[in-house]
Order: C-alpha cells, then sequence, then structure tokens
C-alpha cells in the first residue's frame, strides 16, 4: 500500500524557475524523506525531516512538513537541467519502522 | 567505498528458470532492503532484513526469497520466474541507528526480464 502520494506527477519548468512537489501521507510517521532518481539510476537520499521539525533546507532544497494536514513538500530553488529526475517521498510509520514507504514519484524536467 | 553494489546488471530469464541476484555493501551498515519498481508503481518492498542471519517480508515477497548469511550480503532468489517479475530491482542499505534513523542507500538496479 502506498502510504505517500506526490503531486503533481510530473512537472516541467524552465532553468531558474523554481519546483514545488507535494507530498501526502495517510498515517503519523516520524520522518518524512525525499529521495530523487535520474533516468536508469537508483534512488539517491535528499533530505530528511522529523515528525517535530516543519522546515528544513539543504542548500536549493527547502522542506516543509505539515503533521496535522499529513503532508509536507519540497521547493527546489534556481532549478538547474541537472535537476531533471524523479522524486519520491517516502515515510515510515509513528512508533518506529525500520521501512519506509515511498510515493509513486514525480517526474520533474528542467528545460534549459 | 563502493557503496552499494548490485549484480548483475541486466538480465533475461525464461519462464520457471532460477537466478539469484546479489546486493553487497562495504558501509556496515545493519538493515538491508530489496524492491522492485514498476512503471506507475512506485518501489515497493520486496523482503528486508534487520542485521545478519535475519529477514522479513515486505508489501510483496510472493516468488522471492532471500538470504542474509553475511552482514554486508544480502540475496534475492527467484526459484520459478514468472513474467510478472519482469521489473527492475533496486537493493538498499540503512545504517539502522539513531542519528540517521532510515537514511536508505541505494544501489545502481538490476534490469530482470522474465520472457
Amino acid at each position: 500500500s502506498q502510504q505517500g502520494e506526490e503531486d503533481p506527477q510530473a512537472l516541467s519548468i524552465q532553468e531558474g524557475e523554481n519546483a514545488t512537489m507535494n507530498c501526502s501521507y495517510k498515517t503519523s510517521i516520524n520522518n518524512l524523506q525525499w529521495y530523487r532518481q535520474n533516468s536508469g539510476r537508483g534512488l539517491v537520499h535528499l533530505i530528511l525531516i522529523r515528525s517535530n521539525e516543519r522546515e528544513k533546507h539543504s542548500g536549493r532544497l527547502r522542506v516543509t512538513l505539515d503533521t496535522s494536514k499529513k503532508s509536507s513538500s519540497l521547493l527546489i530553488t534556481a532549478s538547474r537541467a541537472a535537476d531533471t529526475a524523479s522524486y519520491f517521498c517516502a515515510t515510515d510509520k509513528w512508533g518506529g519502522s525500520e521501512k519506509l514507504v515511498f510515493g509513486k514519484g514525480m517526474k520533474l524536467t528542467v528545460n534549459p | 567505498n563502493a557503496g552499494v553494489t548490485q549484480t548483475p546488471k541486466f538480465r533475461v530469464l525464461k519462464t520457471g528458470q532460477s537466478m539469484t541476484l546479489l546486493c553487497a555493501q562495504d558501509m556496515n551498515h545493519e538493515y538491508m532492503y530489496w524492491y522492485r519498481q514498476d512503471p506507475g508503481m512506485g518501489l515497493r518492498l520486496i523482503h528486508y532484513s534487520v542485521g545478519e542471519g535475519t529477514t522479513a517480508k515486505g508489501e510483496v515477497p510472493d516468488g522471492y526469497n532471500v538470504s542474509r548469511l553475511k552482514k554486508q550480503n544480502f540475496l534475492l532468489g527467484l526459484e520459478s520466474a514468472a513474467p510478472s517479475q519482469t521489473s527492475v530491482y533496486f537493493c538498499a542499505s540503512s545504517p539502522g541507528t539513531s542519528g540517521s534513523w532510515y537514511e536508505q542507500y541505494f544501489g545502481p538496479g538490476t534490469r530482470l526480464t522474465v520472457t
């Protein structure tokens, strides 16, 4: 069963623009993570936000978490062609779980 | 460090054949995972392990078996391959300790086609 659902499923923007991706989930969580997958490659961890955090930054990435709405957003600022990839949110379940549940992913295309 | 490696990268099987996918990690991670990725389905967990000698079922375990005889290796077996097992398989590992809880490191994937 899918815990996270990314929205939109696909996004196409111009280089330099900001890209925002949203993730909604169903159950209480400990952490929410975002991963990137370039075409034909494995997933790469981008950022983790804990359930007691509301916002986190890493370079050009900004993640927010609203546990009351069970949603998160990933903002990529000043996008580059190299940001073209699929992005996945992943959650674990409150109470501790060694398992992550991944969303179906969102395809971001950044046009030069 | 090589990180997480997977062998082979590509494989074509006939229905009914068997094979083993090998995953190796050199980060001394406790947890290891096998996922399959299909178009429009995201990643689905097949089996996982929280330590040497342990395995557990994930979301889609049927038709697969696993073994974790050594901490650094996690094997995924298909005893009798079916076309429905055509997929891209990813192995991942995780420290399994607090501080970097459950951040997973992925291998490059194995593309398996069953005809």
